[in-house]
């Protein structure tokens, strides 16, 4: 059972554009949504994260947007850079549940210079 | 050292063998977490720790997949009898605490696990 499902698979973006990845999810308990980078080779590092309380929130170029009526969530790159080239994760994890993470599928995202 | 280490970073074995991929935590976090991540997907939870206890096992895939952690620091995960479809990065995170929402988690660089 996939719990989050996340779109695109893959992104190809000018430098300068913005990405946009979005996710969804089914389990309504969830309470804590991180979006996670990995470069190859690497593990996964938090990027950002929200909580379902609110709508928004921004740290530098990178803009959590959540809809919880919707059940969705998205992810926003402004002003892409070719360093931002990377895999992207959303999660969700339940507090009751130990805060194991829920992955979606991934996003490649590719910044041509 | 300051993060997550895992070793080894490449292990290649032969199907049918065991092996043993170990995961030190970032010192002070109580909540140690082991994902499995095949090519082109997502990490999925396979098992956690609060301490020296398995406080969730349920993503284990089955009885050949056991993990330790015996004296609340590093953790050990353990393949018996390994099957090709086994292959995949095995990633370990820590964070400081589980009962608390939202706790950050460090992952290390993951183990690479082939099984030919």
């Amino acid at each position: 059972q996939q719990q989050v499902k996340q779109s695109p698979q893959s992104l190809i973006v000018q430098k300068g554009g913005i990405s946009i990845i979005n996710c969804a999810y089914e389990n309504t308990a969830f309470d804590y949504f991180p979006w996670y980078q990995q470069f190859p080779g690497k593990g996964p590092a938090l990027l950002i994260a929200i909580r379902p309380d609110v709508s928004e929130k921004k740290e530098g170029r990178f803009t959590i947007s959540f809809n919880k009526s919707a059940k969705q969530f998205s992810l926003h790159i402004m002003d892409s850079q070719p360093g931002d080239s990377a895999t992207y994760f959303c999660a969700a994890t339940l507090k009751a549940a130990g805060n194991k993470l829920t992955f979606g599928g991934g996003t490649r995202v590719l910044v041509k210079p | 050292g300051a993060g997550v280490s895992q070793t080894p970073s490449n292990k290649v074995t032969e199907k049918g063998k065991y092996v043993e991929l170990r995961c030190d935590p970032i010192s002070g976090h109580t909540a140690l977490y082991w994902y499995r991540q095949s090519l082109g997907q997502g990490p999925e939870f396979l098992i956690y720790f609060q301490g020296t206890g398995a406080a969730d096992d349920s993503g284990l895939p089955n009885d050949r997949f056991f993990a330790v952690r015996p004296e609340g620091s590093v953790s050990t995960l353990k393949i018996q009898r390994t099957e090709r479809g086994d292959s995949a990065v095995y990633l370990c995170a820590s964070s400081l605490m589980s009962t608390g929402g939202g706790t950050e988690a460090f992952f290390g660089q993951g183990t690479r696990l082939t099984v030919v």
